[in-house]
């Protein structure tokens, strides 16, 4: 079985500095991690995924996350935030077993 | 264009009638999928689809129905049974279930009252 635990439901930044959203996994398998974000009222778009390939991977709209098996983190990252990143984000880890499950949400506020 | 939609946006039914969601793609997909999402939280499952004719409950089944008669079509029936069906609900397809990405349509809000 796999869960996911994303470390923080609320992070405020300001425009122009960087953005971290913290995500932790546990999967019995070698997983797959994925990262989406939502905008209010619409569906999930993919920012970015991690399928055992290069642990650093780079997203749509400059977002990045890294990899770390022995931390079983998932991190994501923007070096300047825009106010155009205001969002809700969900890490989702993918297992062996065909069950993908979504963290509780994170929800970014960019503040001018 | 290649995505998934579903339909209506906003629906509202009044308490003890059912009510049937939409959701179409034409990604050529074999697995479909239904959450419910409610404030504060994340995704739930509901049922999932790995190919016509074949579905299975997720996690929230109950008070739901789905069909998956033709590849592109996958809808979802909230019944009476439900006890608390106003929500957000997402459809969400992928090629193939397991380590493949899910796109997710743009969601139908219901209100039931």
């Amino acid at each position: 079985a796999q869960s996911v635990t994303q470390l923080d439901s609320h992070v405020s930044v300001s425009e122009g500095t960087p953005v971290l959203l913290r995500c932790n996994y546990s999967s019995s398998y070698s997983p797959s991690l994925f990262w989406y974000v939502q905008h209010p009222n619409k569906g999930l778009q993919l920012l970015l995924k991690y399928t055992s390939a290069a642990t650093l991977v780079k997203g749509i709209n400059g977002f990045e996350a890294e990899f770390k098996k022995s931390e079983t983190s998932f991190h994501l990252t923007k070096p300047s935030a825009h106010m155009s990143d205001a969002a809700e984000y969900f890490c989702v880890v993918s297992g062996g077993n065909n069950d993908m499950r979504f963290g509780a949400g994170t929800r970014l506020t960019v503040k001018p | 264009d290649g995505g998934i939609t579903q339909s209506p946006k906003y629906l509202f039914r009044k308490e003890g009638q059912n009510v049937t969601l939409s959701c179409e793609q034409n990604l050529n997909h074999d697995a479909m999928y239904w959450y419910r999402q409610d404030p504060g939280q994340g995704l739930r499952l509901i049922y999932y689809s790995q190919i016509v004719n074949d579905f299975q409950k997720g996690d929230i089944a109950e008070g739901y129905s789905v069909s998956r008669e033709k590849k592109e079509s996958f809808p979802l029936t909230v019944t009476s049974a439900q006890k608390n069906p106003t929500a957000f609900y997402l459809c969400a397809s992928s090629s193939r279930r397991g380590l493949y990405e899910q796109y997710f349509g743009p969601g139908t809000r219901l209100t039931v009252t």
